[in-house]
């Protein structure tokens, strides 16, 4: 079974830029996770997808971060325009409807 | 809240001696527990899960206790490896029912083994 699949997997940007990450989750698994864990702190999550619809993005930044998960399948995560204090991994993460969440390999961002 | 507290590392050890990795938790309702490790370059892989008070989550060696009644689920390994060099996440989810709930982490614990 394919595991999840992100990409870039690097990206160096000038803040104020804009960037977007790609996520395609284990195929059959409802539920999709975006998390921003920053250098020597653990994963925080952003938002949480079931299939399509948004269940919780209470800790994003929606003044600067946006996502879509278009036909329940892959995601989209942008951040527009991006800060310095933006720079961190960006992991996404599914699951079937249960507990244990499988994790890709994440996008290291670089924000100068 | 719900929360996370890992003991600080980085923690040095010697290949073949034992390890522990406090954890303790702080949540509202019956959490699921859970170890996560991150080898270097890698993402997170899941080792081992507790869903209930008493369950024992093992893999490759490492063990871990749900105890309720200290809210706590330290991570442990008889004889460590150099290979098992990493940082370590623990981790708890709130159940939400026919949902995945969000995983809340601890800071993380690295974990460097010398042959």
């Amino acid at each position: 079974e394919a595991g999840v699949a992100q990409s870039p997997r690097y990206k160096i940007i000038e803040k104020r830029q804009s960037v977007a990450f790609w996520c395609n989750p284990i195929s059959g698994h409802a539920t999709l996770y975006w998390y921003q864990q920053i250098l020597g702190q653990g994963p925080k999550l952003l938002i949480q997808f079931q299939n399509n619809g948004v269940v919780d993005d209470s800790q994003l930044p929606k003044d600067r971060f946006s996502a879509e998960r278009l036909k329940g399948v892959d995601s989209t995560l942008k951040i527009q325009p991006a800060k310095l204090e933006d720079s961190a991994v960006y992991l996404c993460a599914s699951s079937r409807r249960e507990d244990t969440q499988y994790f890709g390999p994440g996008t290291r961002l670089t924000v100068l | 809240g719900n929360s996370v507290t890992q003991m600080e590392g980085p923690v040095t050890l010697s290949e073949e001696a034992f390890l522990t990795i406090n954890c303790t938790y702080t949540a509202t309702g019956y959490p699921s527990l859970f170890w996560y490790v991150q080898y270097p370059g890698e993402g997170l892989q899941l080792l081992l899960k507790a869903t209930k008070a008493d369950d024992k989550g093992s893999n490759k060696g490492f063990e871990a206790t749900y105890r309720k009644e200290t809210t706590s689920f330290h991570l442990e390994k008889g004889s460590v490896q150099v290979s098992d060099s990493a940082v370590y996440f623990c981790a708890l989810t709130t159940r939400r029912a026919n949902q995945g709930g969000k995983l809340i982490f601890g800071q993380g614990t690295e974990l460097s083994v010398k042959p």
